[in-house]
């Protein structure tokens, strides 16, 4: 596809249930991010990843989150034991080196999660 | 560390008329500067940005934005709001280089009147 895509769009879990968000990042992209946006908020940054390295996770809140980037392409954003505090649209991003020597990140349409 | 500022969480404007939307940032190493612009239910669209080459970055839909490293601030214009203008915009700032994780602002929402 031209663009970044996530998938489910929406999804709603109740407390304690564990879900799993997908990304499929621009081909050929290097460098992928995960965004935590709450209501009214902006994104805030999760982690990182360089291919299939995560090379950055100090944004994770708490141990119940984890990603994961296994071949360096696709991305898992996985939480466990929801909380409703965890309720927030979850971005994610790619990016690669332009001609100009910087990077811009594109964003995908987002996973809205609503804890109940 | 870094950190934006977004002065202003809702700006209204009526069409035809100039838009500023308010961006200071705090970087403790050079930075790289974007605006991204948000309609309801999408993803972040890139608007501009700042890599150190010009301080008078123009973007897309007739935005643009100037840096200035004596103000700390990185200031979105544009001279005439259309309707379609309407939506949450977002200043971030990112270290100059490598790929680097955003930091941003708590966003914009702008209003056009007719």
């Amino acid at each position: 596809g031209a663009g970044v895509s996530q998938s489910p769009r929406y999804k709603v879990a109740k407390r304690g249930q564990d879900v799993a968000l997908r990304c499929d990042p621009i081909s050929g992209h290097v460098s992928l991010f995960w965004y935590q946006q709450a209501l009214g908020q902006g994104p805030e940054f999760l982690t990182y990843f360089q291919n299939e390295a995560q090379l950055d996770k100090s944004g994770l809140p708490s141990d119940r989150f984890f990603a994961e980037r296994p071949e360096g392409s696709v991305s898992t954003l996985k939480i466990q034991r929801t909380q409703q505090e965890d309720s927030a649209v979850y971005l994610c991003a790619s990016s690669a080196r332009d001609n100009l020597g910087s990077d811009t990140q594109y964003f995908g349409p987002g996973t809205r999660l609503t804890v109940l | 560390a870094q950190s934006v500022t977004q002065l202003g969480s809702h700006v209204s404007v009526s069409e035809g008329a100039l838009v500023l939307l308010r961006c200071n940032y705090s970087s403790s190493v050079p930075p790289y500067l974007f605006w991204y612009v948000q309609y309801p239910n999408q993803g972040l669209q890139l608007l501009l940005k700042y890599t150190s080459a010009a301080t008078l970055v123009k973007g897309i839909n007739g935005f643009e934005a100037e840096f200035k490293k004596s103000e700390t601030s990185f200031h979105l214009t544009k001279p005439s709001a259309h309707m379609s203008d309407a939506a949450e915009y977002f200043c971030a700032v990112s270290e100059a280089g490598t790929a680097s994780k955003l930091t941003f602002g708590t966003g914009t929402r702008l209003q056009v009147t007719l």
